[in-house]
C-alpha cells in the first residue's frame, strides 16, 4: 500500500512569505502528526490531527497552523516566514495508540 | 514533562562487535517507546516498538521501567547498520498523541 506522501519535496521561500505543505496519510490512518527537524533542535512535535480535529499542539508560535480534511489529508501552513523556519518538515500517520507512526519523506523548506 | 535522552551523539564500533544505543526517558504515565532509524537519504523508519517485543534486523530493546531505560542492542553489528537512530516516547493525554524524540545517535560501523 502507498506510504505517507508529502508535497512538495523542496521549497525555497523569502522571509515574510507564507507556505503551505501537504501530507497524504496511509489509507485508513486517521491520525496525522507534523514534526520539524533541524540540526540544532532535532525532531520537535508541531501538532496532531484526528478526524479533522487538532488534538495536540507543540510549543510553536501561532504562525504555525494546520488542518485536516475529511479524507484525512492534512496541510500545515507557516505564515510570515523567518530564517529560523528553515527545516525539514515531516508528516506521520498512525492507526492509533501503540501502532507506531509511519513517516513521509518530508518537505525541506529553505527560507532566504 | 516528557523527555527522552540519548546520551551518545556519536557511536562507532567495528563490524561484528556488539552494539548498544542508550535511551532513557522521563514520563509520568505508562510509556510507549519506539526506536526509529534513518538511513542516509532515506525517510525515518520505525525499527522497534516495546509493545511488540520483536526483533528487527537483529536489534532488540527491552523496556526497564525501574531504570526508565529502553536501550537498543544488537550482538553483532553489520556495516549496513550505519545510520541515525532515534528513541521516541509516545505521550498520550485524553486520546491526543505526540512523539517525543531523543536527539539521536549516529551509529557508524567500521569494516
Amino acid at each position: 500500500k502507498a506510504g505517507v506522501t508529502q508535497t512538495p519535496r523542496y521549497l525555497i521561500k523569502t522571509r515574510g512569505q507564507q507556505v503551505t505543505l501537504s501530507c497524504s496519510p496511509i489509507s485508513g490512518h486517521r491520525s496525522v502528526s507534523w514534526y520539524q527537524q533541524t540540526p540544532g533542535q532535532g525532531l520537535q512535535f508541531l501538532f496532531e490531527y484526528f478526524s479533522e480535529t487538532q488534538r495536540n499542539k507543540g510549543n510553536f508560535p501561532g504562525r504555525f497552523s494546520g488542518r485536516q480534511f475529511s479524507n484525512s489529508r492534512s496541510e500545515m501552513n507557516v505564515s510570515t516566514l523567518e530564517l529560523g523556519d528553515s527545516a525539514l518538515y515531516l508528516c506521520a500517520s498512525s492507526l492509533g495508540t501503540g501502532a507506531g507512526y509511519t513517516f513521509g519523506s518530508g518537505t525541506r523548506l529553505t527560507v532566504v | 514533562a516528557q523527555r527522552v535522552t540519548q546520551p551518545e551523539k556519536l557511536l562507532s564500533v567495528f563490524k561484528g562487535a556488539p552494539v548498544e544505543l542508550k535511551c532513557n526517558y522521563s514520563y509520568s504515565g505508562s510509556p510507549e517507546l519506539f526506536w526509529y532509524v534513518q538511513y542516509s537519504r532515506q525517510r525515518l523508519q520505525l525499527l522497534l516498538r516495546h509493545i511488540s517485543r520483536e526483533s528487527i534486523k537483529g536489534f532488540t530493546a527491552d523496556l526497564n521501567k525501574g531504570e526508565t531505560s529502553f536501550h537498543l542492542k544488537k550482538p553483532f553489528a553489520q556495516e549496513e547498520d550505519s545510520a541515525m537512530y532515534y528513541c521516541a516516547l509516545s505521550a498520550s493525554f485524553q486520546g491526543a498523541q505526540k512523539l517525543v524524540f531523543g536527539q539521536g545517535t549516529r551509529l557508524t560501523i567500521n569494516p
